[in-house]
């Protein structure tokens, strides 16, 4: 069965103080892993897709890495408007996704 | 583009009272999914739907949840009798095809009194 575990559970960080977020995956067979962004009260908001370990993705402070059995979301000098929740999924053979539980991210000025 | 569009956006019922929600996916997109999301957790998947047929639905509770993709563009998801267990937000998604990334609507806050 499919399974992912995302760490920490919440994170609170200093505006301009760089962190990672990470998900660690069991699936057989992985097709796919996705992360997305969630602010409250909305739908999560595709970020980034990740197909083989090595690859790697960018955009503006947020950079993904994957490995066989994990994936890291770097925030490099995060601002306020990074605030959320990260939410990880991966896609095994059935093509359905898998969430973990996400990370709430607390970026303070 | 216009994203994912769903309604209604907040809805409030008696428990045993019936409840449906309803999705209009991208324009173009084939594959369309119904989610569920607790709080403090991830989404679940209940449907996805390859054109007008559901093709995993493994995890919807068949005696009480029911969906529909007419035509193959929108969708309804049914809740009869729903139960204080199912408040919830009520999440459509919909992608070019099963591969691609999936993009959500706003999402159904539904809560049972």
């Amino acid at each position: 069965e499919d399974q992912v575990t995302q760490s920490p559970e919440a994170l609170r960080l200093q505006e301009g103080e760089s962190s990672s977020l990470n998900c660690s995956y069991t699936v057989s067979g992985l097709r796919g892993l996705f992360w997305y962004r969630q602010d409250p009260g909305k739908g999560p908001e595709f970020l980034f897709t990740l197909y083989s370990a090595g690859e790697e993705k960018e955009k503006e402070r947020l950079k993904a890495t994957l490995t066989k059995k994990e994936s890291f979301l770097h925030i490099t000098a995060p601002k306020p408007e990074d605030s959320a929740t990260y939410l990880c999924a991966v896609q095994g053979p059935g093509y359905a996704l898998n969430f973990g539980k996400g990370t709430s991210l607390l970026v303070t000025p | 583009e216009a994203g994912v569009v769903q309604s209604p956006r907040y809805k409030i019922i008696e428990k045993k009272q019936p409840v449906a929600f309803w999705c209009n996916p991208i324009s173009g997109h084939n594959t369309l999914y119904w989610y569920r999301q607790n709080l403090g957790q991830g989404p679940e998947l209940l449907i996805r739907y390859e054109n007008e047929e559901a093709v995993d639905d493994s995890q919807l509770p068949k005696d009480r949840f029911s969906a529909e993709r007419l035509k193959g563009v929108d969708s309804t998801l049914k809740i009869q009798p729903a139960e204080l267990g199912d408040s919830a937000v009520y999440l459509c998604a919909s992608s070019l095809d099963q591969r691609n990334e999936q993009f959500f609507g706003p999402g159904t806050r539904l809560t049972v009194l």
